[in-house]
């Protein structure tokens, strides 16, 4: 399995401008987590799904920011507009129900608005 | 909510030398699950090592090993002859054994290895 795949590993982005973060988890995995890390605040959980619902999405900080699973093998964060705040590496992670594995992490997109 | 804590920034250690990272949660679960992530600068995450709860016996992997202290608390990450290659970020992180459960992580460590 090709692991996690996020796209773009880098985005460079205008203050206003729309930004879409995209993910696909493992095949099989019905958990998908959107992770946003900051040196100030560390790892901070966005939003999550089971098989492709919305479980808790208490962490999303703003209206800005929305998250979509419109299937299993994909998942997009959208933030609209961006601004320079919101700069950090997001993380996209997935894991199998109820396995007692961890979960398996993407590379990430480093996201910088300027 | 479960909280989990590093209270230690930074550390250093010697090349073949043994080190240990703290980390201490909080929670009112009986049954849970504890990790151990590795990020290098490449900033992929890497899962290093897991522990449940219900488990007495301290998990290990190969150098990694985790003293577990449940009445503590406590979950501290032991490395055994320290490599170059150790060098990274290291996250602590609790979940709990639902279905609907998520990773809450610690602030993180940065460990250095001086050759």
């Amino acid at each position: 399995d090709a692991g996690v795949i996020q796209s773009p590993r880098h985005e460079v982005t205008e203050m206003g401008q729309e930004v879409t973060l995209r993910c696909k988890p493992i095949s099989g995995h019905n958990s998908l987590f959107w992770y946003r890390q900051t040196m100030m605040r560390g790892l901070e959980l966005l939003i999550y799904f089971n098989n492709n619902v919305p479980i808790d999405d208490s962490g999303m900080p703003e209206d800005r920011f929305s998250a979509k699973m419109p299937n299993a093998s994909f998942s997009t964060l959208k933030i609209q507009p961006s601004e320079p705040r919101d700069s950090a590496v997001y993380f996209c992670a997935s894991r199998l129900g109820r396995s007692r594995a961890g979960y398996t992490f993407g590379s990430g997109t480093r996201l910088t608005v300027v | 909510a479960q909280t989990v804590t590093q209270s230690q920034p930074e550390m250093s250690v010697q090349e073949a030398e043994t080190v240990t990272l703290s980390c201490t949660y909080d929670t009112s679960e009986s049954d849970y699950y504890l990790f151990w992530y590795k990020q290098p600068p490449s900033r992929q995450m890497i899962l290093v090592i897991r522990q449940e709860a219900y488990k007495q016996q301290n998990a290990t992997e190969n150098r990694f090993s985790v003293n577990f202290q449940k009445a503590a608390k406590s979950f501290s990450l032991k490395i055994s002859d320290s490599q170059l290659g150790d060098a990274a970020m290291y996250f602590c992180a609790y979940r709990s054994v639902g279905a609907n459960s998520k990773l809450t992580f610690g602030k993180g460590i940065t460990l250095s290895v001086r050759p």
